[in-house]
């Protein structure tokens, strides 16, 4: 199963909404998962099932979707979230990731 | 606390092999799935494979299977990695990632720091 995400780069500043979307090349129901990497360091997991905030994480993450089409929404920026974000399918055994989105400060 | 701990890392030849270590604590290892994910420089995430909590289930990626053995030992509370007939296109930073599990499908809510694994002659 393939993972498009778009776009691979954004820029934006503080305050700002931000929405990245993840299409998967078949349906996955809802077993996408959203991850945000720093450099250098390893990835942590925002959103699990779609939808589901992980312990610990803000509010400010949101994600939504089904089937093949997902979003990842960030309500109001704040500068600890300039980093790479990742969408994960877990539908198939064989995992696959998207290709990252790099979210930078304009 | 969950700690995840990999090791084994280093400069290795092209066609030669390695083995990679991920040392468990702080949670009922032999009842959870692991994977190994790696990221090569500058590139983004590729799962590399799967093993269950008992070893019975493993899944690899198409650009390692055949060459990438998992395996693990309950009792050491340890997953590993044993990369055969490596190349270039293995230089990455491995991590061990443990597998949470429920009716949302599942993901990778603990990770290892990562090893460099690096493939040149």
């Amino acid at each position: 199963i393939q993972m498009t995400q778009s776009p691979s780069s954004l820029s934006a500043v503080v305050g700002d909404r931000v929405t990245i979307t993840c299409r998967a090349s078949q349906s996955i129901t809802t077993y996408l998962n959203w991850y945000q990497q720093k450099p250098g360091k390893a990835p942590k997991v925002l959103i699990y099932g779609a939808s589901n905030l992980q312990s610990g994480v803000p509010s400010r993450f949101s994600g939504s979707g089904s089937g093949t089409d997902f979003t990842l929404t960030i309500s109001g920026l704040q500068a600890e979230d300039f980093a790479t974000y990742y969408c994960q399918q877990t539908y198939s055994v064989f995992n696959t990731f998207g290709q990252g989105t790099r979210l930078d400060i304009k | 606390q969950v700690e995840l701990v990999e090791s084994g890392g280093g400069v290795v030849q092209p066609g030669r092999s390695l083995r990679l270590s991920c040392a468990a604590s702080g949670f009922a290892f032999s009842t959870y799935g692991m994977h190994w994910v790696r990221q090569a420089p500058g590139k983004g995430l590729e799962w590399v494979a799967f093993i269950s909590y008992d070893g019975s289930d493993k899944n690899y990626g198409d650009s390692v299977k055949g060459r990438f053995i998992i395996s693990r030992d309950n009792a050491k509370n340890t997953v590993f990695l044993e990369m055969n007939s490596m190349t270039v296109e293995d230089t990455a930073v491995y991590y061990c990632a443990k597998k949470a599990t429920g009716w949302f499908g599942e993901f990778l809510d603990y990770w290892g720091q990562g090893t460099l694994v690096t493939v040149s002659s």
